[in-house]
């Protein structure tokens, strides 16, 4: 199995920042790489696909890249209502992982 | 707009089964490979099994290998997961989803508890 290591588990940023979270995959997985925003009580809204792909209605501060087999999501300037539950998840190979999530507070 | 709404959930005895559904609309949902995903309370995002756009291939995570079935209704528009000798480790919300390889449309998602 994939493994999709998430860091950091928790941050707390200010509207000036530049949020930074990285999904680490345990091997290649061809950028079959996607990010997830979950709000409390609420379904998972996908941001970006691909690795690098902005999903519809997606506000362009959200950007993906990757190095080697670490995938990065970038906020930049981000919004009190960005604050919830980030995810990513590899599409490469059954069983999809998920990785462990990092929970974002926009102060 | 894409819609998914599951039904089916609830309280259920260990051992026992359930049936989820979720309705699609909005597009073509023969042209589609589906999944579910669950979520257990206060945990992370777990895939659970996948179906191809007509029903013939289906993949799933090891641990509901051989007791839950996905499967597709394409004439009504509609996902399935039959799931049998449940176990308290199944307790969770359960998503369906629309997979274009990453998953880009989510259910409302259905509670699913299982306990004596």
């Amino acid at each position: 199995d994939i493994q999709m290591t998430q860091s950091p588990a928790s941050l707390s940023a200010s509207l000036e920042e530049i949020v930074t979270i990285t999904c680490k995959a345990s091997q290649g997985i061809d950028d079959y790489l996607s990010w997830y925003q979950q709000k409390p009580g609420k379904s998972p809204q996908l941001l970006i696909y691909d690795a690098t792909s902005l999903a519809d209605g997606v506000p362009s501060r959200f950007s993906g890249s990757r190095s080697g087999t670490q995938y990065s999501l970038k906020i930049s300037r981000p919004q009190v209502d960005d604050s919830g539950i980030y995810y990513c998840l590899q599409s490469y190979s059954t069983p999809f992982t998920f990785g462990s999530g990092t929970k974002l507070e926009i102060k | 707009e894409v819609q998914l709404v599951e039904s089916g959930g609830g309280l259920v005895q260990p051992g026992r089964s359930l049936k989820l559904s979720c309705a699609a609309s909005g597009f073509t949902f023969s042209d589609y490979a589906m999944a579910w995903v669950r979520q257990a309370p206060k945990k992370g995002l777990e895939w659970v099994a996948t179906i191809i756009y007509d029903g013939s291939s289906t993949y799933y995570r090891d641990s509901v290998k051989g007791r839950f079935t996905i499967s597709r209704d394409n004439a009504k528009s509609t996902l399935y997961l039959q799931m049998d000798s449940l176990r308290s480790e199944d307790t969770a919300t359960y998503y369906c989803a629309r997979q274009v390889g990453p998953f880009d449309y989510w259910g409302q998602g259905v509670m699913v508890t299982v306990s004596s």
